[in-house]
């Protein structure tokens, strides 16, 4: 049964701070990766896919890495800002489901 | 372009009631899935819809059923109420059909359900 995990569960920086949110899953037969964004409340705000064939994927300030070999993923935010704060998730995708991680919450300071 | 509709937006019912929950995906697509996302927790797949019929089920009991429509629309039902149902029921669409379940997932904003 895949397992997703998200490290860490909530995570607080000064505006400006570069970071990385961490994902792991326990199966590395998958189609994709997925790292959404989810502010207070909301629905999910798609942010990077990455395909089982690829490496990484770049959007902005964002950028996502996959390693399908070791379970892993990270993502990578450049030059936070105050509007960044969310919750963080990373969902794997195999057949027509996809399993979420807990997600991480973001606070950037002003 | 309208985006993926749910309604109605917050609900309120008590133990032992039934819901239904509905769904409008983005469109140009035909698939549905539903996801339970309770506090504090990553979103749990329930089910997903395409060409009307159920294609695929996640590990929900017999309570949770769904509805898919011929304009693709879907409905999501819950019967016999417990309190453990209170969550964010999201919906997404996707178009099915694309290689290697490549293609993104839209999400809608969710509705929340409040069981007392």
């Amino acid at each position: 049964k895949q397992e997703v995990t998200q490290i860490p569960a909530a995570l607080s920086v000064p505006e400006g701070e570069n970071l990385v949110l961490n994902c792991s899953f326990t199966d590395s037969a998958i189609y994709n990766l997925q790292w959404f964004r989810q502010d207070p409340g909301k629905g999910l705000t798609s942010l990077l896919l990455i395909q089982s064939s690829q490496r990484e994927q770049t959007s902005g300030r964002l950028n996502a890495s996959l390693d399908k070999s070791s379970g892993r993923s990270t993502l990578y935010i450049a030059a936070s800002q105050p509007g960044d704060s969310a919750t963080y998730l990373c969902a794997v995708r195999r057949g027509n489901d996809m399993r979420f991680g807990a997600g991480t919450r973001l606070t950037v300071k002003p | 372009d309208a985006g993926v509709t749910q309604s109605p937006t917050h609900l309120i019912k008590t133990r032992g009631q039934q819901v239904t929950l509905r769904c409008s995906p983005k469109s140009g697509h035909d698939t549905v899935s539903w996801y339970q996302q309770a506090l504090g927790q990553g979103p749990q797949f329930i089910f997903q819809y395409y060409e009307e019929e159920e294609r695929q089920r996640g590990n929900f009991p017999d309570r949770f059923s769904g509805h898919q429509f011929p304009n693709y629309s879907s409905e999501l039902n819950v019967n016999a109420l417990l309190l453990g149902d209170s969550a964010l029921y999201l919906c997404a669409s996707s178009l099915a059909g694309s290689s290697s379940f490549g293609e993104t997932q839209y999400f809608g904003p969710g509705t929340r359900l409040l069981v007392l």
